[in-house]
């Protein structure tokens, strides 16, 4: 069964400075997707970064970078020069290549202290 | 491009009523989602349609319902409602629906009493 972790319920972040988001994930699929998504207080989610998993480069979106390791099954995202609008909680999701059915983790909530 | 809808915003009703939830893809998106949010489950996968037909659908039990019209647009019915199903119900849309990118909705609040 494919299941996605992510251990930091809470984190904090000093603005302008850099942090990162853990997530894990489980699958016996070679094939897959991972995204992160961002839900502010709107609700609306919003696409921060998208990975897909036989690339090995790490994907990059401005100030978002992600850590992609396929053997140990972590994908972690790096938020460099923090800023109070990053504030939201953040999702690490998986999506099989097979369909669109996203497995989500539980959320990690970001606060960024001015 | 106007971006994904969801009608209403908040929704109460009382247990054992039924409710319908409606969502407007993005025009020329063919796939639509439904995921549930409560604070302890996070996001889980109702089903998905795509050109009126359910494709996939996630571990919920039947009272959780949803069809697609031919201009995209999705429904979504839960029957006889538990207290339980009280929840953030998002919609998603993507062009076909395959290792796409989501794009959501905004989300209707179910409070059930």
């Amino acid at each position: 069964a494919q299941t996605v972790t992510q251990s930091q319920p809470e984190m904090s972040v000093q603005e302008a400075e850099t942090v990162t988001l853990s997530c894990t994930y489980d699958t016996s699929e070679s094939d897959y997707y991972l995204f992160w998504y961002k839900q502010p207080p709107s609700r609306q989610m919003i696409l921060v970064i998208r990975q897909e998993a036989y690339k090995q480069q790490n994907a990059t979106e401005n100030r978002f970078s992600v850590n992609f390791q396929k053997a140990a099954k972590s994908f972690s995202l790096k938020i460099s020069d923090s800023q109070l609008g990053d504030a939201a909680m953040y999702f690490c999701a998986y999506s099989p290549n097979t369909g669109n059915q996203f497995y989500f983790g539980t959320g990690t909530s970001l606060t960024v202290i001015p | 491009k106007a971006g994904v809808t969801q009608t209403p915003r908040y929704l109460i009703k009382t247990r054992g009523q039924q409710v319908t939830l409606s969502c407007s893809p993005i025009s020329g998106h063919r796939s639509v989602s439904w995921y549930q949010q409560t604070p302890g489950q996070g996001l889980q996968f109702l089903f998905e349609y795509f050109s009126e037909t359910q494709r996939n659908k996630g571990n919920f039990p039947g009272r959780f319902s949803g069809r697609q019209f031919s201009n995209s647009r999705s429904e979504m019915n839960v029957s006889t409602l538990e207290l339980g199903d009280s929840a953030l119900y998002l919609c998603a849309s993507s062009l076909n629906g395959r290792d796409e990118k989501l794009f959501f909705g905004s989300g209707t609040q179910l409070s059930v009493l």
